[in-house]
């Protein structure tokens, strides 16, 4: 049973350019969350994704938007890439927003 | 919002002793407060988890303890294998459930020393 997959692993974007990161989550979970974690922090919320809508937003600005699909995968773009967005993007998915989120490996987006 | 402290920052201790990490939140509401592993080049792991309906939860090495007076949770591992090296996180919730999104602290380095 496959867990949270994530693509891709890594990723060199140049400040500026635009990004798109992909989440599958784990068989029987309809909830997706994206994290942001910056070196040497905790996992900081971008938002989350139910029943295809968004549901909760953290404190994060409007360049960060995402989508999810009927099969409940889930994509994070991220606009007008900044230095400070250079992170490893996490997502996390959960049965119908109960929490006991299971995350998936992330992808390491270094910005230059 | 929600603000999670978690202490120590680093923590060394020899294998086979017993480790405490502590986190403390700041919004009366969370009711569910989640332990993430979290080992190098991995994504975090739940280890344990416990909801305000409840003071303390066990499982085999693992326990954590829930003040809500206080606002304070821990995570307790006792016989402290090689294995457990990792950064710990604690984080909370105000929803019941996680479907708000989780809070986190900083983490915690846990070194077991042969």
């Amino acid at each position: 049973d496959a867990g949270v997959t994530q693509s891709p692993t890594h990723l060199i974007k140049t400040r500026g350019q635009q990004v798109t990161l992909r989440c599958s989550p784990k068989s029987g979970h309809d909830t997706v969350s994206w994290y942001q974690q910056a070196l040497g922090q905790g996992p900081q919320f971008i938002f989350q994704y139910y029943e295809e809508e968004e549901r909760q937003r953290g404190n994060f600005p409007d360049r960060f938007s995402g989508h999810q699909f009927p099969n409940y995968s889930s994509e994070l773009n991220v606009n007008a890439l900044l230095l400070g967005d250079s992170a490893l993007y996490l997502c996390a998915s959960s049965p119908s927003r109960t929490g006991g989120d299971d995350f998936g490996q992330g992808t390491r987006l270094t910005v230059v | 919002g929600e603000n999670v402290e978690q202490h120590p920052s680093t923590l060394s201790v020899q294998e086979g002793d017993s480790a405490v990490i502590k986190c403390t939140y700041s919004d009366s509401a969370s009711n569910y407060f989640p332990w993430y592993k979290q080992e190098l080049g991995k994504g975090p792991q739940l280890i344990i988890d416990i909801r305000s309906n409840v003071g303390e939860k066990k499982d085999q090495r693992i326990a954590v303890t829930l003040n809500k007076t206080a606002k304070h949770f821990s995570l307790h591992i006792t016989e402290t294998q090689p294995e457990d090296s990792a950064v710990y996180f604690c984080a909370a919730s105000d929803s019941g459930g996680g479907a708000d999104g989780l809070t986190f602290g900083k983490g915690t380095h846990l070194i077991i020393q042969p």
